[in-house]
């Protein structure tokens, strides 16, 4: 397997314009995870999917924000309109099973936003 | 609010050492507590769990310590390699779904 895919790896844009990331998990997992990583706070969950249900969405930080999955192999993030402060870098990760404490990470997409 | 932090920001220690990265959590309903590595540019990658029951687990050159009296996590990496160079976040699980990460420790090996 080719693990956690995620794509872009590197996402520059400017403000107010809306991105959209993109992640497709291992097959099989059935949980899906979004996370946000920069320096002030470190690894924040935004939300995370079982079965390709949003369960938790506590962890995002607007409205400006949203994610979907569709399907039980793909998942987007996305932030309409984009701001500054959403510059970080953002990983999806998958897992499988109950409780697993076990995820296997994606290596993110950097987002930028001048 | 409950989160999981660690002392140390950078660890600095010479190859063949042994390391101890130290994590501290302020939540004691956690049935899980878990070690992860992430090297530069890639995403954390999960190397040992120990259960709450538990107060110490091995793995291959990692041992990880869990003392709930003071609430207090550790990581111990014996002989460490310039590969073990990395960001170690300690995360706790509990018995939910999700994980919560503390904010990470730097480990530097230098020879």
């Amino acid at each position: 397997d080719a693990g956690v895919i995620q794509s872009p790896r590197h996402e520059v844009t400017e403000m107010g314009q809306e991105v959209t990331l993109r992640c497709k998990p291992i097959s099989g997992h059935d949980y899906l995870f979004w996370y946000r990583q920069t320096m002030m706070r470190g690894l924040e969950l935004l939300i995370y999917f079982n079965n390709n249900v949003p369960i938790d969405d506590s962890g995002m930080p607007e409205d400006r924000f949203s994610a979907k999955m569709p399907n039980a192999s793909f998942s987007t993030l996305k932030i309409q309109p984009s701001e500054p402060r959403d510059s970080a870098v953002y990983f999806c990760a998958s897992s499988f099973g109950v409780g697993s404490t076990e995820a296997f990470f994606g290596q993110g997409t950097r987002l930028t936003v001048v | 609010g409950e989160s999981v932090g660690l002392h140390l920001p950078t660890l600095s220690v010479q190859e063949g050492d042994n390391s101890i990265i130290n994590c501290a959590y302020s939540n004691s309903a956690s049935d899980y507590f878990i070690w992860y590595k992430q090297e530069s540019g890639k995403g954390p990658q999960f190397i040992i769990d120990i259960r709450s029951n538990m107060d110490k687990r091995q793995g291959q050159r990692v041992t990880v310590l869990l003392n709930k009296t003071v609430k207090h996590l550790s990581l111990q990496i014996a002989a460490t390699q310039p590969g073990d160079s990395a960001v170690y976040f300690c995360a706790e699980n509990k018995n939910t779904d999700k994980l919560i990460f503390g904010t990470g420790t730097r480990l530097q090996v230098f020879p």
